[in-house]
């Protein structure tokens, strides 16, 4: 059974740093052609893809927010980490984690329930 | 990266045929076969309908259908039904080996 759960704070203030833990089951990060990506989704807005990071370490991010993201994995705890700097209120979105599995193109077949983070002072 | 152009809105009595267009550029969706659709209720985390254009998981209701011609994609729902009414999104495969998604479509089920 393929679970993923989000965790991370769920309010950080201006210019600091958001660290996001994605910590999954039922599956394996070194499986090749597997996956894990952040999505985001502001309050009452659109879906928007943040980061993945392939089971070969391999790291792509968002154009529009590449300066501010970094991904990580750590296969033996089966956790990925996502951080994000500099964050403004406009970064306020309930953070997703999801899987894309291996040779079934590039979709996100199992997803985590979501954390809310509010950037506030 | 752009995101993918939906409608806002779309609308379909009970028993009606719905299609949702996703409009993209060469670079994602004209480019690859990788267009999969989700739907999302309110409050819940997004769920696959559709992956690879055309290919429904496992539990997914044959009523929904997915295709592409060009730069757009599209989602038909068959036999609307109310359990139907959420929001969908497409979401596209892109040649910076980046993803995008679309704005998103609300369908409301009359």
């Amino acid at each position: 059974q393929v679970t993923l759960r989000e965790s991370g704070p769920a309010l950080v203030k201006p210019t600091q740093t958001l660290t996001l833990t994605c910590t999954f089951s039922g599956f394996s990060l070194s499986t090749s052609g597997m996956c894990v990506s952040w999505i985001r989704q502001p309050p009452g807005k659109a879906l928007e893809w943040l980061a993945r990071i392939d089971w070969d370490d391999d790291k792509y991010y968002s154009t529009s927010l590449k300066t501010r993201l970094t991904i990580s994995k750590d296969t033996s705890k089966n956790q990925v980490v996502l951080t994000m700097t500099n964050m403004d209120p406009v970064d306020t979105a309930t953070y997703y984690c999801a899987r894309i599995p291996p040779h079934d193109g590039y979709n996100f077949d199992y997803w985590g329930q979501g954390t809310l983070v509010t950037v506030s002072s | 990266q752009s995101a993918l152009t939906q409608p806002a809105s779309v609308s379909g009595s009970p028993g009606q045929s719905i299609t949702i267009s996703c409009t993209g550029t060469s670079s994602d969706v004209g480019g690859y076969n990788y267009v999969s659709w989700y739907q999302q209720h309110p409050g819940k985390a997004p769920k696959l309908m559709i992956y690879d254009v055309s290919n429904r998981p496992s539990g997914v209701s044959n009523r929904f259908s997915g295709s592409k011609s060009g730069n757009t994609a599209s989602l038909t729902i068959s036999g609307l039904q109310a359990e139907d009414e959420a929001d969908y999104y497409c979401s596209s495969y892109t040649s910076s080996s980046t993803l995008v998604f679309g704005t998103g479509t609300k369908v409301t089920v009359l």
